[in-house]
């Protein structure tokens, strides 16, 4: 299984301010038929994942143009800037480029 | 809109058969390639995809629980079913169904999710 790696962990930030989330995979993303599925959902507490970037740098209806997706082949980043209150709790990532899905191990926002 | 909600039995005991359902509105399973799909999430933990069934009846499996897992839908199309058969405390978690719309390989909607416990 293709293994993704979150980092940091744990983000402490202040509200206003500007984040970055780096999920690494153990193989590369590229698919065969040259998109790269790599995917980022925020879970806020007590809630399902919800869907803001697909395929790298797409983001998803309604998610505000604070969320920027970016990367390739094993590396990738979101960015979060003027962080407001709604954007903590713990962002994963997807692939789905191999069988099977794989998320990665998340990474919690929180006020410093 | 699309809305997904899981059901299941809440607590059972170790060694019986999970029994979970996801009812979905919005979108219909019967038009080409969309895919509901099982995920599931221990308390405190992160994500791991189980299973998922396209518009026609093909099933998707994670081998690491592939001979647990049975994924079906209805001929409604409105309702998928997931089987994990002897459980153990290991599948204690939440449980969500979640589409994927024809040709997006990525989760769009989820539903709220349902916890299992399995205890003795």
């Amino acid at each position: 299984d293709v293994l993704m790696t979150q980092t940091p962990v744990s983000l402490p930030v202040s509200l206003g301010g500007q984040v970055s989330i780096s999920c690494r995979s153990s193989q590369s993303l590229v698919h065969s038929d040259g998109n790269t599925y790599l995917h980022w959902y925020l879970q806020k507490p007590g809630q399902s994942p919800q869907l803001l970037i697909y395929r790298v740098s797409n983001r998803f209806s309604g998610v505000p143009d604070r969320f920027s997706g970016s990367g390739s082949g094993t590396d990738f980043t979101l960015k979060i800037s003027r962080v407001e209150p709604e954007d903590l709790g713990v962002y994963y990532c997807l692939q789905s480029t191999h069988f099977p899905l794989t998320f990665g191990s998340g990474t919690k926002l929180e006020i410093k | 809109q699309v809305t997904l909600k899981e059901s299941g039995p809440g607590m059972l005991q170790p060694s019986k058969t999970l029994s979970l359902t996801c009812s979905f509105s919005g979108f219909s399973l019967s038009t080409s390639g969309m895919v509901v799909s099982w995920i599931r999430q221990p308390s405190g933990k992160s994500l791991e995809w189980l299973a998922a069934i396209d518009w026609d009846g093909d099933k998707y499996y994670n081998p690491s629980l592939k001979s647990r897992l049975t994924v079906s839908k209805d001929t409604s199309n409105t309702q998928v079913f997931l089987k994990i058969t002897s459980v153990d405390t290991a599948d204690t978690a939440t449980y969500y169904c979640a589409r994927s719309l024809p040709h997006n390989n990525w989760f769009d909607y989820w539903g709220q999710g349902v916890m299992v416990t399995v205890s003795s």
